[in-house]
């Protein structure tokens, strides 16, 4: 079956530096989906990436989808301590939708 | 609007012991995902349904475990006998399509002693 990995499965940054995690899959993509697990919380949905090539952007936060649908990533500029938790991808495979590992962020004020 | 209503939220027994964790999925939703995370493994998909069918259920640990889904409003995951290593947070999530957005429940914290 498909698999999506992710890196780092660490980040530790400065405050107002900038982070970045990396998804690919084994296989192309229908989509990739991008989610944020606060500390204690659940994992909430941010985004959806369909398009080859795809970029979107969330104020700090920027999501990319490789050309060939199979690798994304999602870029937070300056990031702050409200960033802290952890990010995880999920790659739709015909509708198999698989997590990552995901990657935690900590941030030091 | 009500989201995914997962109970309890924490549940503490002994080894051996029965434990049901319960699903309420969003209403309309027809795929329905149960998920188990710990620090050391991360996020696991144990299993998913669609239209109460379950469709994969190759993440679950081992036949200790079983899940069920009666109706399209209500899932449970049974562990039976319970282990100490079954200790971690349950999440159940649903979505209305297998390659929309799921949303996730506040999960069960589960331990055992």
């Amino acid at each position: 079956g498909q698999q999506v990995m992710q890196i780092p499965q660490y980040q530790h940054v400065q405050e107002g530096e900038d982070f970045t995690t990396y998804c690919n899959s084994s296989t192309t993509l229908s989509n990739i989906q991008w989610y944020k697990q606060r500390p204690g919380g659940h994992p909430v949905f941010l985004i959806q990436l369909v398009k080859s090539g795809e970029v979107k952007k969330q104020k700090r936060l920027t999501f990319q989808f490789g050309e060939a649908k199979k690798n994304s990533s999602l870029h937070i500029t300056a990031t702050q301590t409200t960033d802290v938790g952890t990010y995880f991808c999920a790659g739709d495979n015909n509708n198999d939708m698989r997590f990552g590992a995901g990657t935690r962020l900590t941030v030091k004020p | 609007d009500a989201g995914v209503i997962q109970s309890p939220r924490h549940e503490v027994t002994e080894m051996g012991q029965e434990v049901t964790l319960r699903c309420k999925p969003i209403s309309g939703h027809d795929y329905l995902f149960w998920y188990r995370q710990t620090m050391m493994r991360g996020l696991e998909l144990l299993i998913y349904f669609n239209n109460n069918v379950p469709i994969d259920d190759s993440g679950m640990p081992e036949d200790r475990f079983s899940a069920k889904m009666p109706n399209a409003s209500f899932s449970t995951l049974k562990i039976q006998p319970s282990e100490p290593r079954d200790s971690a947070v349950y999440f159940c999530a649903s979505s209305p399509s297998g390659y929309q957005p799921q949303h996730f429940g506040d999960g069960t914290r589960l331990s055992i002693l």
